[in-house]
């Protein structure tokens, strides 16, 4: 069936670097692909999303880029600050009933 | 705006017994979702509302759970009787189908654990 592969499990990068996140999907048909931010004892938290028609994204410090070619798609942040600290989801639509593949999720650390 | 809210935040019971899980969406929210996530992982759709029709429950284990959405606002997931493998968090989520239908707006969620 349909799956969203998350890569790394956990990151953990120096306050102030770089960190970048990827995921690939399996279903052609997919057009919707968001990235959602989830802190211990919350829900999960939309940050940021693209469309297949767009191939980059960006938001202050967050930017999304999508290869549809290659069913790739990754969440790059920058200037990363001890608030990024969270684990984070990437998701890809399914079908036409908006539902949503979920990748596994990256607990991504900001060491300070 | 007010978001999503859940209750109970945590319910611990014992297997066999039944529990339930109520959800407020966000005002004039028509699309209301039921999600399970377990530990370490993303989360699952059990089912989907758009007003008060169940338009997509294939994922719901329909022998113990059950759902409804009286009205087409709140609702309430129901499981019984739990079993172990019931453990997880139980999050609701809801969108605006006219305006985005896959911006979904999650609430805290319900950590329910079965002993």
């Amino acid at each position: 069936g349909e799956n969203v592969e998350q890569h790394p499990s956990t990151l953990s990068v120096q306050e102030g670097d770089s960190a970048v996140i990827k995921c690939t999907y399996s279903d052609s048909a997919s057009n919707y692909f968001p990235w959602y931010k989830q802190e211990l004892g919350k829900g999960p938290q939309l940050i940021i999303d693209i469309r297949s028609n767009v191939g980059e994204k960006k938001d202050q410090r967050i930017a999304v880029t999508l290869n549809k070619t290659a069913k790739h798609f990754s969440l790059h942040i920058t200037e990363t600050q001890p608030e990024d600290s969270a684990v984070y989801f990437c998701a890809a639509s399914k079908g036409s009933n908006y539902q949503l593949i979920w990748g596994a999720g990256t607990k991504l650390i900001i060491k300070p | 705006e007010a978001g999503v809210v859940q209750s109970p935040r945590y319910k611990i019971i014992e297997k066999k017994q039944p529990v339930a899980f109520w959800c407020n969406p966000i005002s004039g929210h028509n699309t209301l979702y039921w999600y399970r996530q377990n530990l370490g992982q993303g989360p699952e759709l059990l089912i989907r509302y758009e007003n008060e029709e169940a338009v997509d429950d294939s994922q719901l284990p329909k022998d113990r759970f059950s759902a409804e959405r009286l009205k087409g606002v709140d609702s309430t997931l129901k499981i019984q009787p739990a079993e172990l493998g019931d453990s997880a968090v139980y999050l609701c989520a809801s969108s605006l189908l006219k305006r985005d239908p896959y911006e979904q707006y999650f609430g805290p969620g319900t950590r329910l654990t079965v002993t």
